[in-house]
């Protein structure tokens, strides 16, 4: 079964910085694009960044761009999105979702959530 | 960015009747190799996003035949021929194919 586990969230200080984990099983995890996508309490969809199977292309949402990195350990099969200077708009559970093996194409599976909380 | 903008915003429907959302975008989701490049999520209560449909029309795996979509372009239909009572929650169309990609607003679904 394909499977995607967020961890990391919690709820830190304007400023501070967090790191977010997806762990996933099921696939070959290193022929996948994978994205992180945002929702604020109460709002839609965001999307935040992608990145490619072998790490070496990324893309972010200008809002977190040179903020937020996102990388990949294809050893561990695990993405991680670091977040540093964080404010109070990035209160959000951050998802992360499995891209299709070329770059374009749809999202599937979603994982269940991590809830960033930025407040002080 | 391309602005994805769904109409209505919440829909309240009795079970067995039909249902339909619109998708409007701000550019066009064709792409050169022919495919357009349009979802549709449904985020059911306390879940996460699920795919129903890929470039536009396509059903996922396992999306009963009630959901069908359509459309071309800038302008796409999401339509549920008879709506049953797992089918509430928001949907959501996402365009994926120019950066950064973007989501509608979302639609409502409600049983009557």
């Amino acid at each position: 079964e394909v499977q995607l586990v967020e961890s990391g969230g919690g709820s830190v200080q304007p400023g501070e910085s967090l790191r977010l984990s997806c762990a996933a099983s099921g696939f070959t995890f290193s022929s996948y694009w994978m994205h992180w996508v945002r929702q604020a309490p109460g709002k839609g969809l965001v999307w935040v960044s992608r990145i490619g199977g072998d790490g070496s292309s990324t893309n972010y949402a200008d809002s977190v761009k040179g903020r937020f990195t996102i990388s990949r350990d294809n050893a561990k099969n695990t993405m991680y999105l670091q977040m540093s200077s964080l404010r109070a708009e990035d209160t959000a559970v951050y998802y992360c979702a499995r891209g299709q093996r070329g770059v374009l194409g749809w999202f599937d599976p979603w994982g269940q959530g991590t809830l960033v909380t930025v407040s002080s | 960015d391309v602005v994805m903008t769904q109409t209505p915003l919440s829909l309240s429907v009795t079970p067995g009747q039909p249902a339909s959302i619109s998708c409007k975008s701000s550019q066009s989701l064709l792409h050169s190799d022919g495919k357009t490049y349009l979802y549709w999520y449904l985020q059911k209560p306390g879940q996460s996003p699920q795919l129903l449909i890929y470039e536009v029309s396509n059903r996922f795996s396992g999306v009963p035949d009630r959901f069908s979509g359509s459309g071309s372009g800038t302008d796409f239909t999401l339509k549920i021929s008879r709506v049953e009572a797992e089918d509430v929650g928001v949907y959501y169309c996402m365009q994926g194919l120019h950066l950064p990609y973007t989501f509608g607003q979302g639609t409502k679904l409600e049983i009557k």
